[in-house]
């Protein structure tokens, strides 16, 4: 069974600040990993994914995660926040050695980001 | 190339009525998951469809839920006798084949009153 852990529920930062938001997964085999936003009353956007190769992914919006297996982590980073950041950020996992089903994703409980001007 | 269409958007219900929730895929898309997000938690995967098969309900509950895709037409997740547990986001996702990206629709809000 896999699942994901988001520290921080809650994460505010200035307008301009780096911008840090973590994902911890767990997971049997190694996974493929997303980060999607969601904008108030609307559905989920994929910002990033990872599925092989480079570590170091970069998504839309200036966003970046690295996939780091030692440490079964993905956090998902942004040199400089904007005010339009503001959001909700869900990060998600998928097994991709699943047979018959889909790969459903497994998605942690989600991380409020608030940018403070 | 619309995206994935979900009506209504927001759905008022009494407890014990019925709830009719529609995914309309995007276009060449033929695969179709339903997730289920409550009040501040993240989305939990309900059922996985192609067109006129269920392939993997796994996340579905035992009783009330049943979801349809048929061969034309929108994809429907039905909640019977509904009760205030009920109440949440319902996201609807599809994608061309299971390994691929899913897109996600705008939701559902059901509020069961």
């Amino acid at each position: 069974a896999q699942s994901v852990t988001q520290l921080g529920s809650h994460v505010s930062v200035s307008e301009g600040a780096l911008v840090l938001l973590r994902c911890n997964y767990s997971s049997s085999v190694p996974p493929y990993l997303f980060w999607y936003v969601q904008y108030p009353n609307q559905g989920l956007q994929l910002l990033l994914k990872y599925t092989t190769g480079a570590t170091l992914v970069k998504g839309i919006n200036g966003f970046e995660a690295e996939f780091k297996k030692s440490e079964t982590s993905f956090h998902l980073t942004k040199p400089s926040a904007h005010m339009s950041d503001a959001a909700e950020y869900f990060c998600a996992v998928s097994d991709p050695f699943s047979s018959g089903s889909a790969r459903q994703l497994t998605f942690g409980s989600g991380t409020q980001l608030t940018v403070l001007p | 190339n619309a995206g994935v269409m979900q009506n209504p958007r927001h759905l008022v219900r009494r407890r014990g009525q019925e709830a009719r929730l529609r995914c309309s895929p995007m276009k060449g898309h033929s695969h179709v998951y339903w997730y289920r997000q409550l009040p501040e938690e993240g989305l939990k995967f309900m059922v996985y469809l192609q067109k006129e098969n269920i392939i993997d309900e796994s996340g579905m509950p035992k009783e009330r839920f049943s979801a349809e895709f048929p061969k034309e037409g929108p994809s429907i997740l039905r909640i019977q006798q509904v009760v205030r547990g009920d109440s949440a986001a319902y996201f609807c996702a599809s994608s061309p084949d299971k390994a691929s990206e899913q897109y996600f629709g705008p939701g559902t809000r059901l509020t069961v009153t």
